[in-house]
This record gives C-alpha cells, sequence and structure tokens, in this order.
C-alpha cells in the first residue's frame, strides 16, 4: 500500500517568511489531503486538492498537485508563530496512507 | 459537542496486561479507523471499519483486537501488552472511505 512522504522532515523558519512543504507519492491516486497536528493533539484537516486539480487555495494555505510528478506541495504565506504544528499528507488509492509528517516551526 | 472522542486519554499499566481503549463518534460517519503514532510521529493505520464490516486489517499482532459493536463506536482491545506498545493510539472517523477523517484528541498508552 502507498502513503505520502513528506518533505523536509523539518523546517524552522521566522515569522512572517513562507513555509513550502512536499509530498510526493508512488501510485494513482483519487485524491490527496493535508492535515495539521498540533503537539499532543489529533490531526486536523486542512485541505483536499482532486487529482483532476492542479491549486487550491484556503486562506494562507496554497496547494499544489502534479500527478505527472507525482507530487503536491503546501505553502503557508506570512507565516505566525501559530502555524508551529507537524503537517502529513494523505493519499488514497486503495485507502488512505499517511507519511511521517514534516515539523514546521516558526519563531516569533 | 466533541465530535470524535476517546477514552482513556491516558493508560499507565503494566506489561502483560489486558487493556482496551474506547472511540465514540456522534458525525454519523459509517467509516471508523485506528491509528497507532509512535514517539518518531509516524501514523501507521492498524484497523479500519466501514459500517461495522473491517475493511483495513494492517499487520499487527493479532494481540490487537478491534470491535465495532454499532457505527458509531470503534474499540480497540489490547491482550498481553508490550513496552513496544507505548505510543498515541487515535481514533478516526470519516463519512466514507477515503474521505476527509475526523480525528479524536488520542490515548497516550505507556507500558511499563
Amino acid at each position: 500500500s502507498q502513503q505520502g512522504e513528506e518533505d523536509p522532515q523539518a523546517l524552522s523558519i521566522q515569522e512572517g517568511e513562507n513555509a513550502t512543504m512536499n509530498c510526493s507519492y508512488k501510485t494513482s491516486i483519487n485524491n490527496l489531503q493535508w492535515y495539521r497536528q498540533n503537539s499532543g493533539r489529533g490531526l486536523v484537516h486542512l485541505i483536499l486538492i482532486r487529482s483532476n486539480e492542479r491549486e487550491k487555495h484556503s486562506g494562507r494555505l496554497r496547494v499544489t498537485l502534479d500527478t505527472s510528478k507525482k507530487s503536491s506541495s503546501l505553502l503557508i504565506t506570512a507565516s505566525r508563530a501559530a502555524d508551529t504544528a507537524s503537517y502529513f499528507c494523505a493519499t488514497d488509492g486503495n485507502d488512505m496512507r499517511f507519511g511521517a509528517g514534516t515539523r514546521l516551526t516558526v519563531k516569533p | 459537542d466533541t465530535a470524535v472522542s476517546q477514552t482513556p486519554k491516558y493508560l499507565v499499566t503494566q506489561m502483560g496486561n489486558d487493556k482496551s481503549i474506547k472511540c465514540e463518534q456522534n458525525l454519523g460517519h459509517d467509516t471508523m479507523y485506528w491509528y497507532k503514532q509512535d514517539s518518531k510521529k509516524f501514523l501507521k493505520i492498524m484497523f479500519s471499519y466501514n459500517n461495522k464490516e473491517l475493511i483495513i486489517n494492517e499487520t499487527v499482532p493479532n494481540r490487537f483486537s478491534p470491535k465495532s459493536p454499532d457505527k458509531a463506536h470503534l474499540n480497540l482491545h489490547i491482550n498481553s501488552l508490550e513496552l513496544g506498545d507505548s505510543a498515541v493510539y487515535f481514533c478516526a472517523s470519516s463519512r466514507g472511505v477515503r474521505e476527509t477523517q475526523y480525528f479524536g484528541p488520542g490515548t497516550r498508552l505507556l507500558v511499563l
């Protein structure tokens, strides 16, 4: 079974900067989702992008999907300290699979 | 109102004991999941039920047994607990398979 793999494993930036995280997967998908996990909490769904979509926006989040490269990116613009969390991508295929996540630290 | 709830929140127990973790969702979803998140934060799916039927059963020790008495509940029973079972266990639900998942707060299990 496939799963998304996030890159980088960890990212540290200053408040106000943009943060970009990448996700790669191996087989064909119907959709790809991004989730966020604050320390000690459950995952929270951020955004879903379907295989026939190339880009999607939600507030300060921008997700792109390149099915030819089997990759997706999550861009958080004008980051805030409150964005500090782990970010996971999940792909479906036969069923949902999560990667190991990118741990984002936004320094005030 | 809590959408996906788990009990207990913390569980500290001795090796060899048997314990259960309960999960309930009030979202009317058909699909429920159990995940294990280890110390490296890797989130691994263990089981998934759709309409009370087991649809995903990953390679986990048979000491782990899920039970779904109805669509709103998915419990996890663990026999003969081992040190390596220490982790955070998350329950989740979704309207259907492959759809957005809603996670519970997690159960932190520590086996001594």
